[in-house]
């Protein structure tokens, strides 16, 4: 295992349904991250977040909410999602964010694939 | 445009084979390469990562090679296992707005067959 720990691994909702993913790590790093990983296609960065301050938010649409209460979790708030949003959902840390010349390395968690109906 | 594409898309081997993976990058500048390997159903793990000045580094039946100059990168698997069926990711980092920023290429889906 990596240290990193996500829930529910699976999950299934209606477009008018609100849920929450959580994401945890154990491994004392200040840095954490969310992807979404959609078939046959890259990891996209959704959201970068260092010492609990978001620090990155790639045009993600509002209905995707993060929070970041301190740098041992991360959740991400689900509203309103279409059928596009389906996915696999990754959460990740790293030491620190990645900065200048030093790149620290990330661990995932297993992902929570969701799927929306 | 800083992109990192990979082939084969797929590819399916018999057990025991050999098999290598490509990774092409228009990332400019250039921090690092990693190799990642994402079992169906889990997070991505790292197999390796190199910096510019290295053109090759191994991890058990793993072996990545690196051309900066060409900037092409290849993942050389020996004597593949079951175990070996899954997605490996290229993953290129690069140097933007002050910090690294990670690309990710779409992977490459291999099964090893009995």
């Amino acid at each position: 295992e990596t240290g990193v720990t996500q829930t529910p691994r699976h999950l299934v909702m209606g477009m008018t349904n609100k849920k929450s993913l959580k994401c945890e790590q154990h491994l004392g790093h200040n840095a954490m991250y969310w992807y979404k990983q959609s078939a046959k296609k890259p990891l996209e960065l959704m959201f970068v977040y260092s010492l609990e301050e978001r620090v990155e938010n790639n045009s993600v649409p509002s209905r995707f909410s993060p929070e970041c209460p301190n740098s041992s979790h991360l959740f991400l708030h689900l509203h309103t999602l279409q059928p596009e949003d389906s996915a696999l959902y990754l959460c990740a840390s790293s030491q620190e964010i990645t900065t200048g010349t030093r790149s620290y390395e990330q661990y995932f968690g297993p992902g929570t694939r969701l799927t929306v109906t | 445009k800083n992109q990192v594409e990979q082939s084969p898309q797929s590819l399916i081997i018999l057990e025991g084979k050999n098999c290598t993976l490509q990774c092409n990058y228009t990332v400019s500048p250039f921090s690092n390469l990693r190799w990642y390997k994402q079992d169906t159903g889990r997070g991505p793990v790292s197999l390796t990562i190199m910096t510019f000045s290295e053109n090759t580094k191994s991890n058990g039946r793993y072996t990545a090679t690196l051309d900066a100059d060409t900037k092409q990168s290849s993942l050389h698997i020996t004597a593949s296992q079951l175990s070996d069926s899954a997605s490996y990711i290229c993953v290129v980092s690069g140097i933007s707005g002050g910090y690294n920023k990670l690309i990710f290429g779409a992977g490459t889906r291999l099964a090893v067959h009995p």
